[in-house]
């Protein structure tokens, strides 16, 4: 069983157009994340979740939007992309109470906005 | 804000060899987490090893070390007997112990073995 999930894995897309990203951990964490890698491979915090409610809101274009429907899931929501926003988005989770263990990632989402 | 440095974009190593990754960061907290993760190609990130601040011992994970050298904030991990699996991008990250803090990472250091 995968850790924590990310669907889908490589999205290409074109400028103007909706899109979501989706995240899944069976972990039993109670805190997840969203970063963002660019092209330099520079990761970057973006969201992160505690328990459904929204903990860290990085300065991102409101673009974006994170929702969590519960401490297992969080997806990611990007309305009106633009070439910019290519990147590859991870999802990553961990236990608060357990900070020393770091975070378990999942795999990413490489997206491509033509 | 805390920052994590990493001076070197890129390192090679001759396989069997030993490499030392160098990593740095900007703190006014005395109790915080450092970690250092692999990327290799299919961009998976891989925890190697972690360091409690308050360990003065240096971490070790079968071929991976660390030389924690808290007052003067550096974090640098050691590769002994590097083997080609080891490829990958390495990034150092920081993160306070305290709760509802994310982690940051370091630009990262392209590390090539070459056989």
């Amino acid at each position: 069983d995968t850790a924590v999930s990310q669907t889908p894995k490589y999205l290409v897309t074109q400028m103007g157009n909706d899109k979501s990203i989706k995240c899944e951990q069976n972990l039993g964490h109670d805190t997840m994340y969203w970063y963002k890698q660019d092209s330099k491979k520079f990761l970057k915090i973006m969201f992160s979740y505690n328990n459904k409610e929204l903990i860290i809101n990085e300065t991102v274009p409101n673009r974006f939007s994170p929702k969590s429907p519960d401490k297992a899931h969080l997806n990611l929501h990007i309305n009106s992309l633009e070439l910019g926003d290519s990147a590859v988005y991870f999802c990553a989770s961990s236990q608060e109470s357990r900070g020393w263990y770091g975070y378990t990632f999942g795999s990413g989402t490489r997206l491509t906005v033509v | 804000a805390q920052t994590v440095t990493q001076s070197q974009p890129e390192m090679s190593v001759q396989e069997a060899e030993t490499v030392t990754l160098s990593c740095t960061y900007d703190t006014s907290e005395s109790d915080y987490y450092l970690f250092w993760y692999k990327q290799p190609p299919s961009r998976q990130m891989i925890l190697v090893i972690r360091q409690e601040a308050y360990k003065q011992q240096n971490a070790t994970e079968n071929r991976f070390s660390v030389n924690f050298q808290k007052a003067a904030k550096s974090f640098s991990l050691k590769i002994s007997d590097s083997q080609l699996g080891d490829a990958a991008m390495y990034f150092c990250a920081y993160r306070t112990s305290g709760g509802n803090n994310d982690m940051r990472f370091g630009a990262g250091t392209r590390l090539t073995v070459k056989p």
